[in-house]
């Protein structure tokens, strides 16, 4: 079973703080890894997908890096607004798993006014 | 295009009760998942369909089937519920770079 991990587990900011959290993944065999944004009672929705080493994804106030050598990807978010209160998953890919996702727990993170 | 539907959206079982969860996708994607989301434990894969006509197992099958009725379908069954089967499933579908589509869910208790 592969350990793909993310902390912290749950993150509460003020509105305009900007916040980052971690993914970390095996180093070896990796193919790609994956964000998904996740609100309650809703369903995950892919943020961004990462291949290469190095890698850097940005949509709006939220970007991603990626060190695929060491292990880990960072989520960043700029200026924090509520509606980016969700659980933020990641998911790494390894060659010859025929496409299956390892999904890590989340981080779920709360913005207030 | 509705991408990827489930039902039912809620279920409540007896323990030993059989039932079949349906899901469907019309983004004419080849690869299909179930999943189930627990507490503390993320998103955890049930079974998987690489293509109609194939299924294999995920990290969590037993007390599970599965069938791939077509492309667009992808069915999950319970053959005799049992309480730790209490969860909220997800089905997906795989896009071109590997993305997940995800059903809205089904929330089931198993009493």
């Amino acid at each position: 079973i592969l350990n793909v991990e993310q902390s912290p587990q749950s993150l509460h900011v003020q509105e305009g703080d900007s916040t980052n959290f971690t993914c970390s993944f095996p180093s070896s065999n990796f193919y790609a890894l994956h964000w998904y944004r996740w609100e309650t009672a809703k369903s995950p929705e892919a943020l961004f997908v990462m291949t290469l080493n190095g890698d850097e994804k940005k949509k709006g106030r939220i970007s991603a890096t990626l060190n695929t050598k060491e292990g880990y990807s960072y989520l960043y978010i700029k200026g924090s607004q509520p509606e980016d209160s969700a659980t933020y998953l990641c998911a790494f890919i390894g060659t010859g798993t025929a496409s299956k996702l390892t999904f890590g727990t989340g981080t779920r993170l709360q913005v207030t006014l | 295009n509705a991408g990827v539907t489930q039902t039912p959206k809620f279920q409540v079982l007896k323990t030993g009760q059989s039932m079949t969860l349906q899901c469907a996708q019309d983004m004419n994607h080849n690869s299909m998942y179930w999943y189930r989301q627990d507490p503390g434990m993320g998103l955890r894969l049930i079974y998987y369909s690489a293509s109609e006509g194939t299924t294999d197992k995920g990290e969590v099958p037993n007390g599970y089937n599965v069938s791939r009725l077509n492309k667009r379908e992808f069915s999950l069954r319970l053959e005799s519920a049992a309480p730790s089967q209490t969860s909220v499933y997800f089905c997906a579908s795989r896009g071109q770079v590997y993305e997940q589509y995800f059903g809205p869910g089904t929330r089931l208790t198993v009493t």
